[in-house]
């Protein structure tokens, strides 16, 4: 079974400091990845996904994510983080070798950015 | 393009009461997907459809939870009787194609 951990329960920063969170997850086979993000009182939004190729991808408002095979991990990054980057961050992985399946989430992250 | 419907937002009930949930999935997504999203978790599977059959139930508490997708566009999510334990949100997904697409949820408290 399909199971992912983000080692962070919540993150504060300060504005302009660079953010990364921590993504592995448990799977055989090939996978799809993804982050989500939920501001607050909002519905979670996509925030990047990876399927194949590029193992760098680059999401909406200056996020990026890495996927490294060997480490099963899919980190998420934001060089300068903004005061309106406060949210929830969930990653999850679904599996990628046909059609539309179920997506496993991770815990979540709850980031604070402080002026 | 319009989102994900959900109704209602918000309910409140006694435990023992029955409560239903809609959604209304993107136009043209023939999968559709409810999650149950309890307090400091991240959402977890209860029903998959495609179009308006069932692909994954395995995670459905079956002898209190039902859900359908009669003509293959809007569902239904129903719990009856509930429990102090559902207390979660209940978020509708829909896709086309790997990407899942959420509605705003329906936040329950059981009472």
């Amino acid at each position: 079974a399909q199971s992912v951990s983000q080692h962070n329960h919540h993150v504060i920063l300060s504005e302009a400091a660079s953010l990364e969170l921590g993504c592995n997850y448990s799977y055989g086979g090939t996978v799809n990845l993804f982050w989500y993000v939920q501001y607050p009182g909002q519905h979670l939004q996509l925030l990047l996904k990876y399927f194949s190729g590029d193992p760098l991808v680059k999401g909406i408002k200056g996020f990026e994510a890495e996927f490294i095979k060997s480490k099963f991990s899919f980190n998420l990054r934001k060089p300068s983080v903004q005061w309106s980057d406060t949210a929830e961050y969930f990653c999850a992985v679904n599996a990628g070798y046909s059609g539309n399946t179920p997506l496993v989430f991770g815990k979540g992250t709850r980031l604070s950015v402080i002026a | 393009e319009a989102g994900v419907a959900q109704s209602p937002r918000y309910k409140i009930i006694e435990k023992r009461q029955s409560v239903a949930f809609w959604c209304n999935p993107i136009s043209g997504h023939a999968t559709l997907y409810w999650y149950q999203q309890i307090l400091g978790q991240g959402p977890k599977l209860l029903i998959q459809f495609q179009n308006n059959g069932v692909v994954d139930d395995s995670q459905l508490p079956k002898d209190r939870f039902s859900a359908e997708r009669l003509k293959g566009v809007d569902s239904t999510l129903k719990i009856q009787p509930a429990k102090l334990e559902d207390s979660a949100v209940y978020l509708c997904a829909s896709s086309y194609d790997e990407t899942q697409y959420f509605g705003p949820g329906t936040r329950l408290l059981v009472l």
